[in-house]
């Protein structure tokens, strides 16, 4: 069965203090995997999306990779408002399978 | 600026209501997708639409259905309304049409729904 699993479920960082969140997923012949920004009250906002493995994206402090099993989201010296839930999906005929998410905290 | 927009931010029903939920969007796309999103468990799809007129099941339809008469309109409808439909339900839309292209979604505020 496809499946998408994250983790940690929830990350607490001081501000400039880099980290990485992971995105693991069992989906036979990958199509894409997307990772997403939720802000608390908000619907998910689209962030990047990755095809194949050894496939990099950046925007401005995050930088998603991706391998044959799993995806991370490198977040790099973060600021306070970087602090989000950060939901990963892989994609199917049709349709989106999210991961439960990654809720990050990020400190003054 | 593309823009979903969801008819409600907050709704409070009782129990064996009829509910509408509405959706539209202003991008011209084929795709249209309602999800639920509860703690712990993550957006869950209850249905999608790929076409006017079209629908599909998602993973949990059981207790929902949908109309789509117009391309911009998506509806969720709880027929009858119970408690563990309380939750947070996203609206998204995508395009082009065709499976290679649903994953770059675009998403409504979302509607939180408190069924007492």
């Amino acid at each position: 069965e496809d499946q998408v699993t994250q983790s940690p479920e929830a990350l607490r960082l001081q501000e400039g203090e880099s980290s990485s969140l992971n995105c693991s997923y069992t989906v036979s012949g990958l199509r894409g995997l997307f990772w997403y920004r939720q802000d608390p009250g908000k619907g998910p906002e689209f962030l990047f999306t990755l095809y194949s493995a050894g496939e990099e994206k950046e925007k401005e402090r995050l930088k998603a990779t991706l391998t044959k099993k799993e995806s991370f989201l490198h977040i790099t010296a973060p600021k306070p408002e970087d602090s989000a839930t950060y939901l990963c999906a892989v994609q199917l005929p049709y349709k989106l399978s999210f991961g439960a998410g990654t809720t990050v905290t990020v400190r003054a | 600026d593309v823009k979903v927009t969801q008819s409600s931010r907050y709704l409070v029903k009782r129990t064996g209501e009829k509910v509408f939920l509405e959706c539209v969007q202003d991008m011209d796309h084929e795709n249209m997708f309602w999800y639920r999103q509860d703690p712990g468990l993550g957006l869950r799809l209850i249905y999608f639409s790929y076409d006017v007129k079209m629908k599909e099941k998602g993973d949990i339809p059981e207790g929902y259905s949908v109309s789509r008469e117009k391309k911009e309109r998506f509806s969720l409808i709880l027929e009858s309304a119970s408690t563990n439909q309380t939750s947070m339900y996203l609206c998204a839309s995508s395009s082009p049409g065709g499976e290679s292209r649903a994953g770059e979604q675009f998403f409504g505020p979302g509607t939180r729904l408190t069924v007492l």
